[in-house]
């Protein structure tokens, strides 16, 4: 199993410019999620779902969309790249038989520069 | 509001033992998760905690006190590779599919 995994490794956008980062599991997760991690800081949810189809908000869902068509892929779009969206960009994926959620798969991560 | 509290950097030496302590702020209580992240690495999960008490995996031990919003992560036999970050977590009040993080307590463990 290739786990968790995402693409890009590393990107650098000017402002205003869009992109999508891809995540897929080949675990057959129910649960995917999104999250940031800025220097020093935890990791932030930007969004999260719970199976194809069903997404919600995390903490900080502004200036990011996602959609899940499929059990294996989550991609997180930003709409408009602003400075404030440099980060590095982590991927998830857990089990939903067992709620609370608490034990997730991260992927390798995307670190973004918005310039 | 929801908030979690651990100490910023901890600094022990190869052999010993550290405890990281973490405090949390959360209506509907659900359980206290650990994760250990190496520098440009991934975080990975290391234990849970639903009831009071000590669960221990290895080296790593993990301890809950729900009347004390309290918990901490118990590193024995401390080795090099232990170096990292240190995140607890939480679910969300009232939505056990969120994970709040902590801001993380980086240990560096010195020869």
């Amino acid at each position: 199993n290739a786990g968790v995994t995402q693409t890009p490794k590393f990107q650098v956008l000017k402002t205003g410019q869009s992109m999508t980062l891809q995540c897929a599991q080949d675990m057959n997760h129910e649960y995917m999620s999104w999250y940031r991690q800025d220097p020093g800081m935890g990791l932030r949810l930007i969004h999260y779902s719970v199976g194809a189809g069903i997404t919600d908000q995390g903490e900080v869902p502004n200036g990011y969309n996602v959609s899940r068509s499929t059990t294996e892929d989550f991609p997180l779009r930003l709409l408009s790249a602003a400075p404030s969206q440099t980060s590095v960009y982590f991927c998830a994926s857990s089990y939903s038989g067992q709620p609370p959620i608490y034990e997730q798969y991260f992927g390798p991560g995307t670190r973004l520069t918005v310039t | 509001g929801q908030s979690l509290e651990q100490p910023s950097e901890v600094t022990a030496v190869e052999g010993a033992i550290v405890q990281i302590n973490c405090t949390y702020q959360t209506s509907g209580f659900y359980g206290l998760s650990w994760y250990q992240q190496h520098d440009g690495g991934a975080p990975t999960f290391l234990s849970y905690n639903a009831l009071d008490g000590l669960e221990e995996t290895g080296r790593f031990s993990s301890f809950l006190s729900r009347s004390d919003s309290y918990g901490y992560l118990l590193l024995q036999e401390l080795q090099m590779k232990d170096s990292a970050s240190y995140f607890c977590a939480v679910p969300f009040s009232g939505g056990y599919n969120k994970l709040i993080f902590g801001a993380g307590t980086r240990l560096a463990v010195h020869p």
